[in-house]
């Protein structure tokens, strides 16, 4: 059962644009959402997260904004850049399952420069 | 910032022989950590979760029997696949967590194909 999905496996921008992936989720209980950004072969690297309380959080060209009534985060990337092309995870965690991350199966970006 | 050293990077192995996979933290003391698998088009799936000192705690339909993890010291776990099968054949990653924190560092991931 797939408690988190990201509905679009493959997305492209053109450079200067802006990038805008989505996820959607089931599982009300889920109190944190994170973003990973992973390049072929290496593990999943953090770039953004935000807490249940918020509903928007900013970190430099990363913007990850929470609708907690439509189960649904997206991350906004602007401007894009060449080197953002990668694929992008969501994740939530329930706080009663003792942390336990649940995964999207990904986006893939790519950056047209 | 927290490193996790995950080891090897990639491996090759024989059917019926069996790996092991190291994922280490080098300048914090994981109290806990994450063994996840993912094959190819699909997302990170996690396996087992491991406390230092004691059992790991296997996610449904991962045979513990089969998929060995061993947490014993605060900066080791290991993921040892025993008589590996192609099927076995994922990337395979570790992660890490300090304390009670949200923050999780994730290993760069181990290549596994077994021939």
């Amino acid at each position: 059962d797939q408690q988190v999905k990201q509905n679009s496996p493959s997305l492209s921008v053109q450079e200067g644009r802006i990038s805008i992936l989505n996820c959607d989720y089931t599982n009300s209980m889920f109190d944190y959402f994170l973003w990973y950004k992973k390049y072929p072969a290496e593990g999943p690297t953090f770039l953004i997260s935000i807490s249940s309380i918020k509903d928007k959080n900013e970190d430099g060209r990363f913007t990850v904004f929470l609708n907690k009534s439509a189960k649904h985060l997206s991350l906004h990337i602007v401007p894009s850049q060449p080197g953002d092309s990668a694929v992008y995870f969501c994740a939530a965690i329930a706080p009663n399952t003792g942390n336990q991350f649940y995964f999207g199966t990904g986006t893939s970006l790519t950056v047209i420069p | 910032g927290a490193v996790v050293s995950q080891h090897p990077s990639w491996v090759i192995c024989k059917s019926g022989t069996s790996v092991k996979i190291e994922c280490r933290s080098l300048d914090f003391q994981a109290t806990t950590m994450f063994w996840y698998r993912q094959f190819p088009k699909q997302s990170l799936m996690l396996m087992a979760t491991s406390n230092e000192g004691s059992k790991a705690t296997y996610e449904q339909g991962v045979e513990k029997d089969k998929f060995l993890i061993n947490h014993a010291s605060l900066t080791l776990s290991t993921l040892t696949v025993t008589s590996a099968h192609p099927e076995d054949s994922s990337f395979y990653i570790c992660s890490a967590r300090q304390g009670d924190a949200y923050g999780y560092t994730f290993g760069s991931g181990t290549r596994l194909t077994v021939v």
